[in-house]
């Protein structure tokens, strides 16, 4: 069974810092890209960034460029978001999830609130 | 980056209904498009993937086509855990978009 746990969350003064980390079981986790999602209070879903399965292919929303990072350490099965200089827009619930083909986001996790205030 | 957009922003319907939701890209996206459903305080639910294929477990009364730029997302006869949020997805650009979202709603 195909299993995602995020961690890390909390609450974060702006211009703060803040880790989530995402936990995988149950699948090849280096065989897969991985992502990051937000859903904001009352709003919609916004894809924040991918990364592939080496590692060495990364991609950010035009929001997060600069200020966030994803890496992955495929030995331990956990994909990461550091993510600085934290705005209040930034407040929202993170999901993590595996892409599979065509790029559809298969699997999710139950997700991270983070709260910049 | 590629814009999506839903129509309509919210609709109400009742049990029975047949629903449409269509989403529009700002370019052609080919099949990239995937569809989701989205309960509140639950983790988004993958319906169907590169614009008509239903992913494992997912109820047939839930279809989808399309190809470049025009969508639609159809649930046949709605039922009741059916309300929700849907929302489309594009994957064709290495920078990837969500649709605004379509609540379905009681009506």
């Amino acid at each position: 069974e195909v299993l995602l746990v995020e961690a890390g969350g909390g609450s974060v003064q702006p211009g703060g810092s803040l880790r989530l980390s995402c936990s995988a079981s149950g699948f090849t986790f280096s065989d897969y890209w991985m992502h990051w999602v937000r859903h904001a209070p009352g709003k919609g879903l916004v894809w924040v960034s991918r990364i592939n399965g080496d590692g060495n292919d990364i991609s950010y929303a035009d929001s997060v460029r600069g200020r966030f990072t994803i890496s992955r350490d495929n030995a331990k099965s956990t994909l990461y978001l550091q993510m600085d200089s934290l705005r209040a827009d930034d407040t929202g619930v993170y999901f993590c999830s595996r892409g599979g083909t065509s790029g559809r986001n298969d699997y999710w996790g139950q997700g991270a609130l983070v709260t910049v205030s | 980056d590629i814009q999506m957009t839903q129509s309509p922003p919210s609709l109400s319907a009742s049990v029975g209904d047949r629903v449409t939701i269509t989403c529009r890209a700002s370019q052609s996206i080919e099949h990239y498009l995937h569809w989701y459903q989205h309960k509140p305080g639950n983790a988004p639910k993958l319906l169907i993937y590169a614009a008509s294929t239903l992913h494992t477990g997912v109820p047939s009364r839930f279809s989808a086509s399309g190809y470049g730029t025009d969508f639609t997302l159809t649930i046949s006869s709605l039922q009741p855990e059916d309300f929700a949020t849907y929302y489309c997805q594009q994957t064709y650009s290495r920078v990837e978009t969500f649709g605004q979202g379509t609540k379905v709603e009681v009506k």
